[in-house]
């Protein structure tokens, strides 16, 4: 069962613009995943938030996770051509070590 | 370089001839894992496999068979291939955190059954 659900499906701006996308999920967790796919490609691991952290910055990546409402949203700024690519948001949900759940990603094009 | 391995890249067979797709870590993982991509689906994971000589099925293992004899190797196996089973597949492995932690992917398998 999808347990992350990333929205919007597909996004497109221009080139400089920050980009954010969303990710719901159903059950608790442990920690909250965000995840890029280049065309056709595998996927490369961005951050890892923990269900005690509200916040996480890397580059020009910043994640926030609300427990309460269940919801985390990634944030891209000054967004580059190079940032298209799908993103996925990834749940390892508490007793189980051994699932990650994927969403069905976001689509992110950026125009130049 | 730290790297997940999959073989072949590409594969076009047909229904009901055996393959074998491999998957191989040099990263001393103890977690691995497949899973299989299709278009408005994501990714579902097929088997898992905490460690050596200890896999486990995901949400979709019909069709499918796996082995971990070594701790590097993670095969994925289709001993019937059908239609239904045409897809992009990816291996991926973790370190002890397993899957809780940030997953390798390797560049996946492009397989067709026709």
């Amino acid at each position: 069962s999808q347990q992350g659900e990333e929205d919007p499906q597909a996004l497109s701006i221009q080139e400089g613009e920050n980009a954010t996308m969303n990710c719901s999920y159903k059950t608790s967790i442990n920690n909250l995943q965000w995840y890029r796919q280049n065309s056709g490609r595998g996927l490369v691991h961005l951050i890892l938030i923990r269900s005690n952290e509200r916040e996480k910055h890397s580059g020009r990546l910043r994640v926030t996770l609300d427990t309460s409402k269940k919801s985390s949203s990634l944030l891209i700024t000054a967004s580059r051509a190079a940032d298209t690519a799908s993103y996925f948001c990834a749940t390892g949900s508490g007793g189980s070590n051994y699932k990650l759940t994927f969403g069905k990603g976001t689509l992110l094009t950026v125009n130049p | 370089e730290a790297q997940v391995t999959q073989n072949p890249r590409y594969l076009i067979t047909v229904t009901g001839k055996k393959l074998t797709v491999t998957c191989s870590q040099n990263m001393n993982h103890e977690y691995m894992s497949w899973y299989r991509q299709d278009p408005g689906l994501g990714l579902r994971q097929i088997y898992y496999s905490m460690n050596v000589e200890v896999t486990d099925k995901g949400d979709v293992p019909e069709g499918y068979k796996v082995s971990r004899k070594e701790k590097r190797n993670f095969p994925l196996i289709l001993e019937s291939p059908s239609p239904n089973q045409t897809s992009l597949y990816f291996c991926a492995s973790s370190g002890h955190t397993g899957a809780e932690g940030p997953q390798h992917f390797g560049d996946g398998t492009r397989l067709s059954i026709l």
